[in-house]
């Protein structure tokens, strides 16, 4: 069964703090990630996507992909209230396009001012 | 979101009932998706059109039944469904389900079911 594993949280932190939303994933093969943002009652956006081990910057946000340990994570600098949302860790499926992805459950993230 | 609409937002129906979910694109995009997303599981995609192609069914039963009669629109047929099928179903395009780069998918608000 190939999977998305995230903890579910809340994870709390507060203003102006650095949060670190972890994912992993089972699938060797997948090439392509993805971290979404949902907001309470509403439909997923995309934040970030990230194709080859390392880092990629974008204004407050990293993401870190290190596919020998099959790890995928996002930090959140200068952490906001207005970035209390659900983080939704995604995969492309091994042997499918790149838009064929599998999701973890998300990761809920409360800023607290 | 305004780029991707889905109605309606909201449907109770019967397990008996037949209803249809529908999504419109406004994008110009060439690849529609369909998502489930349960309380406690994690977003599930259910179908795949590219072009008006159905190109990928993620074991979806039967009872949900996609149409896709031209890029812009993608429909969700529902026929005979179980309690458990209620969720919120999600709507998403992007401008090409075969690219080689990131081919961002944009979703609709989503129409939340309740099976009865």
């Amino acid at each position: 069964q190939k999977e998305v594993e995230q903890n579910s949280g809340p994870l709390s932190v507060p203003e102006g703090a650095i949060a670190s939303l972890n994912c992993t994933y089972s699938d060797r093969g997948s090439q392509s990630f993805f971290w979404y943002r949902q907001y309470s009652g509403k439909s997923p956006e995309l934040i970030m996507s990230i194709y080859s081990n390392g880092d990629k910057e974008d204004g407050r946000f990293t993401a870190q992909l290190n596919k020998a340990s099959q790890y995928v994570s996002l930090l959140i600098r200068d952490s906001q209230p207005s970035d209390s949302a659900t983080y939704l860790c995604a995969v492309n499926r091994n042997g499918g396009s790149q838009g064929n992805l599998i999701f973890g459950k998300g990761t809920k993230l409360s800023v607290k001012p | 979101e305004t780029g991707v609409t889905q109605t309606p937002r909201h449907l109770v129906m019967g397990m008996t009932n037949k209803k249809s979910l529908k999504c419109e694109q406004h994008l110009g995009h060439n690849a529609m998706y369909w998502y489930k997303q349960s309380a406690k599981k994690p977003l599930e995609l259910m179908f795949v059109y590219s072009l008006e192609e159905r190109v990928e069914n993620n074991s979806v039963p039967s009872r949900f039944s996609p149409e896709c009669p031209n890029s812009s629109h993608l429909f969700l047929h529902l026929h005979t469904l179980q309690p458990e099928d209620s969720a919120l179903y999600l709507c998403a395009s992007s401008q090409d389900y075969y690219r080689e780069v990131t081919d961002t998918q944009y979703f609709g608000p989503g129409t939340r079911l309740t099976v009865l």
